[in-house]
């Protein structure tokens, strides 16, 4: 049974620095991996969706990597600003399945 | 403006109590879900729906229900017989059931009297 894990569940920074966010899976065999954004009582915003052929996907100060061999995704956050201060969760769709399998999230706070 | 709408935004189940969520999206996707969020926990999927009148049980699907009557709508129950319902419940969707990204509502807050 596929499970992810996301390490760290919180972690906290000054703003401007940069950080890396860390997701694992057991079963190499993904379609795909997503991350998403919550803010607090809200619903999932997508981030970043890379497919199992890929090795990272960008968008203007995020990039997501992705290594199926080894299991695990990074999120990484350039230049971090308050307004990044959410939980983000990664999610896998295996090949045999047919919804995403979440993390329990990291809580990002980032001080001004 | 195209999304995912779901309403009430909070909602109260007294015992014995049958409640409902909506669900509506205007964005022509096939697939629907339905996610159940407990504090400082991973999304765990109730039921999903690939298309009109056809859906499929998720991990936790034991005391709910869902209809998919109609391409936009795909309403929750939540039944008596779920003796843990105090959640936060997501709504989503994708254009397919083949790996898109996931669209989601803003969310019901499920609390029980």
């Amino acid at each position: 049974k596929q499970e992810v894990t996301q390490i760290p569940a919180a972690l906290s920074v000054p703003e401007g620095e940069n950080l890396v966010l860390n997701c694992s899976f057991t079963d190499s065999a993904i379609y795909n991996l997503q991350w998403f954004r919550q803010d607090p009582g809200k619903g999932l915003t997508s981030l970043l969706l890379i497919q199992s052929s890929q090795r990272e996907q960008t968008s203007g100060r995020l990039n997501a990597s992705l290594d199926k061999s080894s299991g695990r995704s990074t999120l990484y956050i350039a230049a971090s600003q308050p307004g990044d201060s959410a939980t983000y969760l990664c999610a896998v769709l295996n090949r045999a399945g047919t919804a995403l399998i979440f993390g329990k999230g990291t809580t990002l706070s980032v001080s001004s | 403006d195209g999304g995912i709408t779901q309403s009430p935004k909070y909602l109260f189940r007294k015992e014995g109590q049958n409640v409902t969520l909506s669900c509506e999206q205007n964005l022509n996707h096939d697939a629907m879900y339905w996610y159940r969020q407990d504090p400082g926990q991973g999304l765990r999927l109730i039921y999903y729906s690939q298309i009109v009148n056809d859906f499929q049980k998720g991990d936790i699907a034991e005391g709910y229900s869902v209809s998919r009557e109609k391409k936009e709508s795909f309403p929750l129950t939540v039944t008596s017989a779920q003796k843990n319902p105090t959640a936060f419940y997501l709504c989503a969707s994708s254009i397919t059931a083949s790996g898109e990204k996931l669209f989601f509502g803003s969310g019901t807050q499920l609390s029980v009297l």
